[in-house]
């Protein structure tokens, strides 16, 4: 099974300033006959189920705003949260689907300093 | 508009079973593979299962594996979880969620909002 490994645990940054969360797998999850990676980032606000954010690492799903990007391949990943917002508190997680069983980060959870 | 609506949830013995059941509406059920991702209180993501848009392709976390399984009935525009011996560790809540494609993809664009079920004598 792939692990995903999020880094830090949690996270508190200042309304408009910049979050980063980390995320690694315990392999690859690029794959090569088409050069796309296989992550997702979800966010979970608290009750609410997860919203998808971003999916092949980098690509931005229709309404999410652009504050929030992914970047990464392989093996290492990031997500990006410019200028954090109030309604940005939430838990982060990403997610690999490159293999079954599917595998999801242990979450990061972000909130306001 | 998409929703999903997990019911079938409740408190049940360990050793038990229980029947999860997921409506979707505001898109074509028939066409995505759907699947059950599960969240202890207070826990992070767990997948559970999925099942591909014509029920022919299924896969299941280790965890649940020989105990749980997943079925659908496309004319009745259903998604199920039938869960089996549960185990304490099984309580969790439960969502169903689409697939971004008729296959396993694998990452899921629409969620429901969920449905507690609590292993426990």
């Amino acid at each position: 099974d792939i692990v995903m490994t999020q880094s830090p645990d949690s996270l508190a940054v200042s309304l408009g300033e910049r979050a980063t969360i980390n995320c690694k797998s315990s392999q690859s999850v690029l794959y090569s006959s088409n050069n796309k990676n296989y992550l997702t980032w979800y966010q979970q606000k608290p009750g609410q189920p997860p919203k998808l954010l971003i999916s092949w690492a980098s690509n931005r799903e229709y309404g999410v705003p652009d504050r929030f990007s992914g970047s990464g391949s392989g093996t290492d990943f990031t997500l990006t949260i410019t200028s954090l917002q109030a309604e940005d508190v939430a838990v982060y997680y990403c997610q690999q689907y490159y293999s079954t069983p599917y595998t999801f980060g242990q979450g990061t959870k972000l909130e306001i300093k | 508009e998409v929703q999903l609506l997990e019911s079938g949830g409740g408190l049940v013995q360990p050793g038990g079973s229980l029947r999860l059941s997921c409506a979707p509406s505001g898109f074509t059920f028939s066409n995505y593979a759907m699947t059950w991702v599960r969240q202890a209180p207070g826990k992070g993501l767990e997948w559970v299962s999925i099942i591909s848009d014509n029920g022919a392709t299924t896969y299941y976390a280790d965890s649940v594996k020989g105990r749980f399984t997943i079925s659908r009935d496309n004319s009745k525009n259903t998604l199920y979880l039938q869960m089996n011996s549960l185990r304490a560790e099984d309580t969790a809540v439960y969502y169903c969620a689409k697939d971004i494609a008729n296959w396993n993809q694998g990452f899921f664009d629409y969620w429901g909002q969920g449905t507690l079920v609590t292993v426990s004598s």
